[in-house]
């Protein structure tokens, strides 16, 4: 069975800080794919990134990368230099070969202060 | 390009009362979902459809039929709500590989009392 983990439930930091949210996934599978997900206080879900099991390359984009690591099931996502707009709740989610849907975490709720 | 679209985006109902959520999708998409958000649970999926005509049961499906007709609509009903089911209801759509994304509907914000 999957699992997504998201231990942290709400983080609070102040503009301009870092943050990582923490992701740990349990699958058998050999072949899959992670997910994060943005939910700003409006209450709509933005796909933010995908990454497949055979690829730990880390990804930048902007503020934001991503680290992947099999070795501890893990696919972590840091915000650099955090700003107001940040606010969400943020979602990782596993899919492997076989499909049907995602398993999504409970999810963090990222605050920033200004 | 409307992507997914709910109805209704709010909805209060009385124990036992019925009532179905439409979901419909302009992106040709095969897969179709439906997901419920509660707090601190993230989200789980109810039932999902691989294709039109084809339905399936997800983590959380008691309580709840679905029908998918045509391609481009998914259908989630509650014969008889219960306090319970008060919840954020999202419906989700993807292409039928297990890499595609899933595109959400805004959420329907349903409430039984």
């Amino acid at each position: 069975a999957q699992k997504v983990t998201q231990a942290q439930t709400e983080i609070s930091v102040v503009e301009k800080e870092d943050v990582t949210l923490d992701c740990v996934y349990e699958t058998r599978d050999t072949t899959y794919y992670l997910f994060w997900y943005k939910q700003p206080p409006s209450g709509e879900l933005v796909f933010l990134i995908r990454r497949n099991s055979f690829d730990e390359q880390n990804e930048i984009s902007g503020r934001y990368s991503w680290n992947f690591q099999k070795s501890t099931s893990s696919f972590n996502f840091t915000i650099t230099a955090s700003q107001v707009v940040d606010s969400a709740v943020y979602f990782c989610a596993l899919s492997d070969t076989g499909r049907r849907a995602l398993t999504f975490g409970s999810g963090t709720r990222l605050q920033v202060q200004p | 390009n409307a992507g997914v679209t709910q109805t209704p985006k709010f909805r209060v109902l009385k124990t036992g009362q019925s009532m179905t959520l439409l979901c419909a999708q302009d992106m040709n998409h095969e897969y179709m979902y439906w997901y419920r958000q509660d707090p601190g649970m993230g989200l789980r999926l109810i039932h999902y459809s691989v294709g039109e005509g084809t339905t399936a049961k997800g983590e959380v499906p008691d309580g709840y039929n679905v029908s998918r007709l045509k391609k481009q609509n998914f259908l989630l009903g509650l014969e008889s709500a219960a306090p319970s089911q008060t919840s954020v209801y999202f419906c989700a759509s993807s292409r039928q590989f297990s890499w595609s994304p899933l595109h959400f509907g805004n959420g329907t914000r349903l409430t039984v009392t």
